[in-house]
């Protein structure tokens, strides 16, 4: 257990529709990441808050958006989901945002459009 | 730009085979490199690491030799388990950033 965790563990849905994934950090850890996994994109990186604020930014599309709160927990919003954003969707957090500290990942949120 | 280009799996073994899993990576700069492993049902979990040329970075009978000259950082095990049975990610990061570039993955599968 890496001590991040993320709801839900499944997701079906409908294509046009907006889902919201979530993910709570390791005790203590400020910075969240976002990825998706698909079979034939692999894994990428969408997105990174550090403490409340964005920090960096990857192959995240306009339609998806995402913040972190200030209890640290963060939250991913796909919105007019098309088929091919079915995807395993995985949450990250380290300590702090610079480069010398190991990344933790949640299970991840399948998510399945219709 | 930055990636990681690993073999096509699925990678096929019988218990106590030899594993080599090829990576080699494209970046500008001398990135740090990483190899995650993942279990079915799971997230990530870093498996090793190596910050500079020639380092080598070992945990659970696995190794990986940080190749500049090759642009390379393969992993090998001496003596598969069922247990070692997943997809493994090859990844490179560079200092004074977090995120991180990932390989497509490679599934190996043990069998008994």
């Amino acid at each position: 257990d890496s001590g991040v965790t993320q709801t839900p563990k499944h997701l079906i849905t409908a294509t046009g529709q907006r889902v919201t994934l979530r993910c709570s950090p390791r005790s203590g850890d400020l910075s969240v990441y976002w990825y998706q996994q698909s079979l034939d994109q692999g894994l990428q990186f969408l997105i990174q808050y550090y403490n409340g604020e964005e920090r960096a930014k990857g192959n995240i599309l306009e339609r998806f958006s995402a913040q972190q709160f200030p209890d640290l927990h963060s939250e991913l919003n796909l919105s007019s989901l098309e088929l091919g954003d079915s995807a395993l969707y995985f949450c990250a957090s380290s300590v702090t945002d610079t480069g010398n500290y190991e990344q933790y990942f949640g299970p991840g949120t399948r998510l399945t459009v219709t | 730009g930055n990636s990681v280009t690993q073999m096509e799996g699925p990678v096929t073994l019988s218990e106590e085979a030899f594993l080599t899993i090829n990576c080699t990576y494209t970046a500008t700069g001398y990135p740090s490199l990483f190899w995650y492993v993942q279990y079915p049902g799971e997230g990530l979990q870093l498996l090793l690491k190596a910050t500079k040329a020639d380092d080598k970075g070992s945990n659970k009978g696995f190794e990986a030799t940080y190749r500049k000259e090759t642009t390379s950082f393969h992993l090998e095990k001496g003596s598969v388990q069922v247990s070692d049975s997943a997809v493994y990610f090859c990844a490179l990061r560079f200092p004074g950033y977090s995120t991180l570039t990932f390989g497509k993955g490679t599934m190996l599968l043990v069998s008994p």
